[in-house]
């Protein structure tokens, strides 16, 4: 159970593109999701909350007219870098919080490698 | 502002001996310290959680417990299927997780 899947896992396309990730949750239902990014050898650093039907919260720093973030069903989450540029390269992870209160834990989707030529 | 320090940052074993991760953490209210594993190029994959001081989970070799500075993961006589990085990550207050960098094992056969 608590299936997380991520969508696309690689990606590579031109600076100045814009490039969309999906994160499903495929058994169970989730109110709030997470987009963390993961540089080599780093922690993962969360970006920002998702929480369905409402805007996301994003951490201090996180350009939100950049990373764009929509969550319109229980299942669903979707994060778009605008007009992405090479220093926007990186692995992206979504993740999903199971239901039964905000400290049970998150289950994650298998990553997105987004490469900015 | 919750912090989490991993050590030590890789580890190789050999198949069959046993070894303990630490995780050290500094959090405002803990309400929960989280284990992960992360095989490469891979989301994390959800181990245990931990919610109190003298608190122990199992799951097959994986043994974690928890004080009220740290955490540690205890893993009994390895095989080089466990080979992975292991995450351990602090929520408290504000609700976020916050991680540590990871601690990379290598378990050779």
């Amino acid at each position: 159970g608590a299936v997380v899947s991520q969508h696309p896992s690689w990606v590579i396309c031109k600076s100045g593109t814009s490039v969309k990730i999906e994160c499903r949750s495929l058994d169970f239902q989730a109110t709030t999701m997470f987009w963390y990014r993961q540089f080599p050898k780093q922690s993962l650093m969360l970006m920002a909350t998702s929480n369905e039907g409402s805007k996301a919260t994003y951490e201090q720093g996180v350009e939100k007219d950049k990373f764009l973030i929509n969550h319109a069903s229980l299942t669903l989450s979707t994060l778009t870098v605008t007009s992405a540029h090479p220093e926007d390269s990186s692995f992206y992870i979504c993740s999903a919080q199971t239901p039964g209160g905000a400290y049970q834990p998150q289950h994650f989707g298998d990553g997105t490698r987004l490469s900015i030529l | 502002e919750d912090q989490v320090t991993q050590s030590p940052e890789a580890l190789r074993l050999q198949e069959g001996e046993s070894s303990s991760l630490n995780c050290s953490y500094t959090v405002s209210g803990l309400r929960g310290l989280f284990w992960y594993r992360q095989d490469p190029g891979k989301g994390p994959e959800f181990l245990f959680t931990l919610y109190s001081a003298g608190e122990e989970k199992e799951k097959e070799r994986l043994k974690a417990t928890l004080t009220k500075k740290e955490s540690f993961l205890h893993i009994t006589a390895p095989k080089p299927e466990d080979s992975a990085t292991y995450l351990c990550a602090v929520q408290g207050g504000s609700e976020k997780l916050v991680f540590g960098k990871g601690m990379k094992l290598t378990v050779n056969p």
